[in-house]
């Protein structure tokens, strides 16, 4: 049983557009933490968000998390060709954040 | 820059043999973990040390076999894999504060081929 389900697993637009990407969960998270990961790297921290109905803003990036923290979406305005790669969500059950679990991720590449 | 590196970044090995692999973290963190990431799959983790001392192992095969000789190191030994095993293996870092949500910094990671 995935414990975080992430979707859509693949998702290939064209620069400029806007897309959405979703982390859905039955279970309540203390907090939910979304990382980008390239190829040949490590997942790279892009937010954390820890209070239920919380949007955070990194740019062209906004996050939110659901009211009853189970769930969370990353929306990007104006995709840019530098956004490709793999964009992990990982719930945390304790404050401390030392545990976390992760979706499978979602590919999204941005064509020029 | 995250401050983990891991080496090699690339292994291939056979069935039989013996290896390592090697993490150090200069963040001055108390906490290291080793993941698993598989295509298609979500990333696993295996084992996580806080202070040195082993605080979980999710039910990991033996032929894996942490060690973790202070803060800043962690090694991952490897006998007898199985081809299965092929993997991209990800060490991270945290510093692991209770009642707060501590951010975890990752390697590069280790591209690993079990032939």
């Amino acid at each position: 049983t995935q414990l975080l389900e992430q979707s859509p697993q693949f998702l290939s637009i064209q620069e400029g557009e806007n897309l959405t990407v979703y982390c859905n969960s039955s279970s309540v998270f203390s907090s939910l933490q979304w990382y980008r990961q390239e190829p040949g790297e490590g997942p790279v921290l892009l937010v954390t968000v820890v209070t239920g109905g919380e949007v955070k803003k990194l740019k062209r990036l906004t996050f939110q998390f659901g009211d009853a923290r189970k769930d969370s979406s990353l929306h990007i305005t104006a995709a840019q060709p530098g956004d490709t790669g793999l964009y992990l969500c990982a719930g945390s059950k304790e404050t401390s954040g030392s545990r976390l679990t992760f979706g499978e991720g979602t590919q999204l590449t941005v064509n020029p | 820059e995250t401050g983990v590196t891991q080496t090699p970044r690339h292994l291939v090995m056979g069935m039989t043999n013996k290896k390592s692999l090697k993490c150090e973290q200069h963040l001055g963190h108390n906490a290291m973990y080793w993941y698993k990431q598989s295509a298609k799959k979500p990333l696993e983790l295996m084992f996580v040390y806080n202070f040195k001392e082993q605080t979980e192992n999710n039910s990991v095969p033996s032929r894996f076999s942490p060690e973790c000789p202070n803060s800043s190191h962690l090694f991952l030994h490897l006998h007898t894999l199985q081809p299965e095993d092929s993997a991209l293996y990800l060490c991270a870092s945290s510093q692991d504060n209770p009642g707060s949500t501590d951010t975890q910094y990752f390697g590069p990671g280790t591209r690993l081929t079990v032939l």
